[in-house]
């Protein structure tokens, strides 16, 4: 089981918001910043938000991130078609001193 | 582009030992911490170990704590992860990945493509 939870999977239609959460504890996402990642089945990861909320260059910005004491968000606006894939939260974890990453969400566009 | 190759998979037995290497290029390695993530098939992503960018500290998790060790040689801007007493459990695609600095709570920022190691008899 993973420190950090996600729900298993999400959906949503073109054009429409999805949202996808990351709960941890103080050790994690309480004391650390959040990041994301997005990963189309049969490639590596590619990260999408950094520093909670931050997006690398090309990321578009139908991609936003929020946090909240211990859980986090990644909002997806305006869904497409090619955003189906799997989104991983991961954070430095001070009382385990390493990564971890939570289990992952697959997302479905219907 | 930031590249970073992977080789060395493979399939061992358990029991067995395994050195799994990344070649970084078009960036400047030594400034930047590395990690390896690994992962097994049809499951999520798993941190296993950083090092600094000057190899001087070293973190993994606890799943893999005194089996497998960390390198660089920051000469040859290659990274290694030195697998022993490897599991059936360890089979995964194992990812080199970027620092984007230093420090080990930076986050990763680029990955490579993977490399499949199968423990298996």
């Amino acid at each position: 089981q993973s420190v950090l939870t996600q729900p298993p999977s999400a959906s949503g239609t073109p054009g429409q918001r999805v949202t996808i959460s990351c709960s941890g504890s103080s050790s994690n996402i309480g004391s650390n910043y959040v990041n994301w990642y997005q990963q189309i089945p049969g490639t590596a990861p590619k990260l999408l938000l950094y520093r909670d909320n931050q997006r690398p260059s090309g990321v578009p910005d139908r991609f936003s991130g929020s946090k909240s004491g211990t859980s986090a968000s990644l909002a997806i606006s305006g869904l497409r078609s090619d955003d189906e894939a799997d989104y991983y939260c991961a954070v430095w974890d001070d009382s385990l001193s390493g990564w971890v990453f939570g289990g992952g969400t697959k997302l479905t566009v219907l | 582009q930031v590249q970073l190759v992977e080789s060395g998979g493979g399939v061992v037995q358990p029991g067995g030992s395994l050195r799994v290497s990344c070649a970084a290029s078009k960036f400047t390695f030594t400034s930047f911490g590395m990690h390896w993530v690994r992962q097994a098939p049809g499951k999520g992503l798993e941190w296993v170990a950083f090092i600094r960018s000057d190899g001087r500290r070293k973190y993994y998790a606890d799943s893999v704590k005194g089996r497998f060790t960390i390198s660089r040689d920051n000469s040859k801007n290659t990274l290694y992860v030195q697998m022993n007493s490897l599991r059936l459990e360890d089979t995964a695609i194992y990812y080199c990945a970027r620092a984007d600095g230093e420090l080990e709570r930076r986050p990763i920022d680029f990955w490579g493509q993977g490399t499949l190691v199968t423990v298996s008899s």
